[in-house]
């Protein structure tokens, strides 16, 4: 009974480097989401896809930020060129029929140096 | 920008009292969710509820959604240390279809034994 699964569950980059999270939706589920969270703050979406297509990037950053959901595969979100301000915890959700009720997975910690 | 409103911000009580926390704001949401996550991990969901002036229960959880369908309240009965945990509200914007959630900034509950 797999859920949302992301990995790596704790990543640490040096500024300047690049990060690469990745996100396996829960099986059946074609609706992937990203969220941020800073510490104090709410979850920010940032982008919606669905295979191959990106739906809704309007909580995305212009610069450094990108994702991707291809055919096969996890969707990735990337940020290149990291800064301190990017360390967060980086939440994955999918959603399948009912498409308005979101999973989440355990998240990925962003730590940058 | 539409907002969610969460209070109280946090709240400490005694195991077996009962509580009511909130979750505001001035937008008319589809639909509205609530989810309870713990320190290190993903929000888990715990209800959704779509209709105003909507009802349900979950054991000793109660979950109201407004007429307007702008608020919504979560009530603990006779509250355990195991609902300690940050609850959150994230309203949803299409019906029925899929888009990123709005979520309030939560409320820290402790139940002390």
């Amino acid at each position: 009974n797999a859920g949302v699964m992301q990995n790596p569950r704790h990543l640490v980059r040096r500024r300047g480097q690049e990060a690469r999270l990745r996100c396996s939706p829960m099986k059946g589920h074609s609706h992937v989401y990203w969220y941020r969270q800073l510490p104090e703050e709410g979850l920010k979406f940032m982008v919606y896809l669905q295979k191959e297509n990106i739906i809704d990037e309007s909580g995305m950053p212009k610069e450094r930020f990108s994702a991707e959901f291809p055919k096969e595969g996890p969707s990735i979100l990337r940020i290149q060129q990291v800064v301190r301000g990017d360390s967060a915890a980086y939440f994955c959700a999918s959603s399948g029929l009912a498409k308005n009720i979101q999973y989440f997975g355990a998240g990925t910690r962003l730590s940058v140096l | 920008t539409q907002l969610l409103e969460q209070s109280p911000q946090f709240l400490s009580i005694q195991e077996g009292e009962n509580l009511t926390v909130y979750c505001n704001s001035s937008s008319v949401f589809s639909s509205l969710q609530w989810y309870r996550q713990e320190p290190g991990e993903g929000p888990v969901l715990l209800v959704t509820v779509v209709t105003g002036g909507e009802v349900k229960k979950l054991k000793r959880l109660t979950f109201q959604f407004g007429d307007a369908r702008k608020d919504s309240s979560l009530h603990i009965t006779a509250a355990q240390p195991g609902d300690t945990g940050l609850y959150l509200c994230a309203g949803a914007n299409s019906p029925g279809g899929a888009d990123g959630l709005t979520f309030g900034k939560g409320t820290h509950l402790i139940i002390q034994p």
